[in-house]
């Protein structure tokens, strides 16, 4: 069963760092990108970044609100993916999901993602 | 960034009804639009991607349309376990955006 579990979240005060982790199962991690995706109570969903496959770069892309401060990366060796968050507002309160990118087209200058299968999701608060 | 518009934000309807969410974006995405569906307290589903292209196991009651910046989801035959909300996505851009969501209510 293909599978992804958030671990790590959590309350955190302001300032401070939170590293997520996703745990994938019953696929071959290393041949998907990985994105992150958050939701604050009562709110819609807000994509946050994502990380390439190593086999068309491994680069990432950051959504403007976290840029600068999240860094996503892989450890295709274990199957996880990590969200590490610096710098942490309140404002960064919410669930956050991992969800499997499936590559699902490419024209000359960019291919193109979408979220096919999605963990249940990790809590992490940022208050004093 | 591109923006994602649906309309309308919440859709009450009865069981066996059609109903249609509209997404609309901000610029052309041509037909790099996702759609999904959210219970409270679940992760979201993926139901449609390329526009109209349905995702394995999703039910055929589910149908997307659209390309450019005008997309549609239809649900044919509204059943109980289709009362959630739903969100489309564009991925034309590496910085995706997601609609506001459509919630879809028991009339």
């Amino acid at each position: 069963e293909v599978q992804l579990v958030e671990s790590g979240g959590g309350l955190v005060q302001p300032g401070r760092s939170l590293r997520l982790s996703c745990t994938a199962s019953g696929f071959s991690f290393g041949d998907y990108a990985l994105s992150w995706v958050r939701q604050a109570s009562g709110k819609g969903l807000e994509w946050v970044g994502f990380i390439k496959s190593k086999r068309y770069g491994g680069t990432t892309e950051y959504a403007a609100p976290v840029k600068g401060r999240f860094t996503i990366s892989r450890d295709d060796s274990k199957s996880i993916a990590y969200l590490q968050m610096n710098s942490l507002k309140t404002e960064d309160t919410a669930v956050y999901y991992c969800a499997r990118d499936r590559r699902g087209g490419v024209r000359i200058t960019q291919d193109y993602y979408y979220m096919d299968v999605w963990g249940k999701g990790t809590t992490v608060t940022v208050s004093s | 960034d591109i923006q994602m518009t649906q309309s309308p934000s919440t859709l009450s309807a009865s069981v066996g009804d059609r109903v249609t969410i509209t997404c609309r974006a901000s610029q052309s995405i041509s037909y790099w639009l996702a759609w999904y569906q959210q219970k409270p307290g679940k992760a979201p589903k993926l139901l449609i991607y390329k526009a109209s292209s349905l995702e394995s196991g999703v039910s055929s009651r589910f149908s997307g349309s659209g390309s450019g910046t005008e997309f549609a989801l239809t649900i044919s035959g509204l059943q109980p376990d289709d009362f959630a909300t739903y969100y489309c996505q564009q991925y034309d851009s590496y910085s995706r955006t997601f609609g506001q969501g459509t919630k879809v209510e028991i009339k």
